[in-house]
């Protein structure tokens, strides 16, 4: 069964940064794209970063181009997102999914960006 | 805003059948194939359909995607009371040079 379990979610002031780590099972997390999706507050999805199997080829939302950094340990099965200077249209919840298309997602880490 | 335009609500009651589409241009549906996603109240999306018209596995069939041109569908047939939720669209687009995500249409079953 697949598990992805993002953590490092918080609150935090603007400008400040944050990592959100996934941790993934179930499946040979070496051989996926892996994506970061987040989710403000009664809105809708936003898809905010993938990154290829190996790492090579990674894309970015335009908004968070320059401020978030998205990589992943395969030998520690572990997809993270690091955000520096935050805003507060950052504030959502973070999840990460499996694949490009996004065919399983975890639960979900909430970002709270404010003063 | 997003690039991919849904109606924001659809509603029908148990037993109809319920229709969303999902407007695009041709950097994104013209030229890529289409998933939907399902998100329940207090949930994580799940992949409802990908490929503009495949299930993964343990989804029903009452559940059907299609995509024409620069537009994509989703058909919910024998609706049921567990089938209220947001269903979203998405796609790469390769203008973008990213995914984007549909605005959402949030289904009531009456």
């Amino acid at each position: 069964e697949v598990q992805l379990v993002e953590s490092g979610g918080g609150l935090v002031q603007p400008g400040g940064s944050l990592r959100l780590s996934c941790a993934a099972s179930g499946f040979s997390f070496s051989g996926y794209y892996m994506t970061w999706v987040r989710q403000a507050p009664g809105k809708g999805l936003q898809w905010v970063a993938n990154i290829k199997e190996d790492g090579s080829i990674i894309h970015y939302l335009d908004s968070v181009k320059g401020r978030f950094t998205i990589s992943r340990d395969n030998a520690k099965n572990s997809l993270y997102l690091q955000m520096n200077s935050l805003r507060d249209e950052d504030t959502a919840v973070y999840y990460c999914a499996k694949e490009g298309r996004m065919s399983d997602w975890g639960q979900g880490t909430l970002v709270t960006v404010s003063s | 805003q997003s690039v991919l335009t849904q109606p924001p609500s659809a509603s029908g009651t148990p037993g109809q059948r319920v229709t969303i589409s999902c407007s695009g241009g041709r950097s994104n549906i013209g030229n890529n194939r289409v998933n939907w996603y399902q998100q329940l109240p207090g949930t994580a999306p799940k992949l409802l359909i990908y490929s503009n018209n495949q299930w993964p596995s343990g989804v029903p069939d009452r559940f059907a995607g299609s995509k024409s041109g620069t537009s994509a569908s989703l058909a919910i047939s024998g609706l049921q009371s567990e089938d209220e939720a947001d269903y979203y669209c998405a796609t790469w687009d390769d203008s973008l040079n990213g995914y984007v995500f549909g605005t959402g249409t949030k289904v009531t079953v009456l």
